[in-house]
């Protein structure tokens, strides 16, 4: 079956650290870029950071905090968070990328993993 | 960063209803919008990139049309399965941004 599945997302205190999973299945993972994205606490749906062929792409605001990074051999994806905040609460979907002529969208994605930021 | 602001966010309808969501970008992006649907606990679906594409095996009462800085999301003969939210996003430049989500409820 082709899908992804996320894992990882726990509660932790404010200034920790989480390392995000997501593991694909039925795809060649390395032929694809990948992205993760979040769902905060009444703000809908944000795009976190992208990584393809020899590049990575952040939302600036998380850029000195995430990390992404990938290992093909094992179809992973990996999202290394530091220095964590309330607002960094929410849902995280990892989702695969196709691009076109006109960009980058998600045609696949995971259900989510929950990270939660409170003392 | 290009801004999406998508109107309603909030619409109710009956089964067999015609829905449309609006999106407007606050920069022209071309064809670069793609919309998806998502329901509470599960995945989110792709339904229409480069604007009007559908993907596949979307049904076909999904349609998208629009370019530049408006775009629009159509649903005919809306489903019980339909009720859901929906967003549109950009993938003209990065950061990729989302509209804010237009919640289907059932009238």
């Amino acid at each position: 079956e082709v899908q992804l599945v996320e894992s990882g997302g726990t509660l932790v205190q404010p200034g920790g650290s989480l390392r995000l999973s997501c593991t694909a299945s039925g795809f060649r993972f390395s032929a694809y870029g990948m992205q993760w994205v979040r769902q905060v606490a009444g703000r809908g749906l944000e795009w976190v950071s992208s990584i393809g062929d020899g590049y990575t792409d952040y939302l600036v605001s998380l850029k000195d905090r995430f990390t992404i990074s990938r290992e093909n051999a094992e179809n992973s994806l990996y999202l290394q968070m530091n220095s964590l905040r309330v607002e960094d609460t929410g849902v995280y979907f990892c989702g695969r990328v196709v691009h076109t002529n006109y960009g980058p969208h998600i045609d696949l994605w995971g259900r989510g993993t929950q990270v939660t930021v409170s003392s | 960063d290009i801004q999406l602001t998508q109107s309603p966010s909030f619409l109710s309808a009956s089964v067999g209803d015609r829905v449309t969501i609006t999106c407007r970008a606050s920069q022209g992006i071309s064809y670069s919008l793609a919309w998806y649907q998502h329901k509470p606990g599960k995945a989110p679906e792709l339904l229409i990139f480069t604007a009007s594409t559908l993907q596949s095996g979307v049904p076909s009462r999904f349609g998208g049309r629009g370019a530049g800085t408006e775009f629009i999301l159509t649903i005919n003969n809306l489903q019980p399965e339909d009720y859901a939210t929906y967003y549109c996003q950009q993938v003209k430049s990065s950061p990729f941004t989302f509209g804010g989500g237009t919640k289907v409820e059932i009238k």
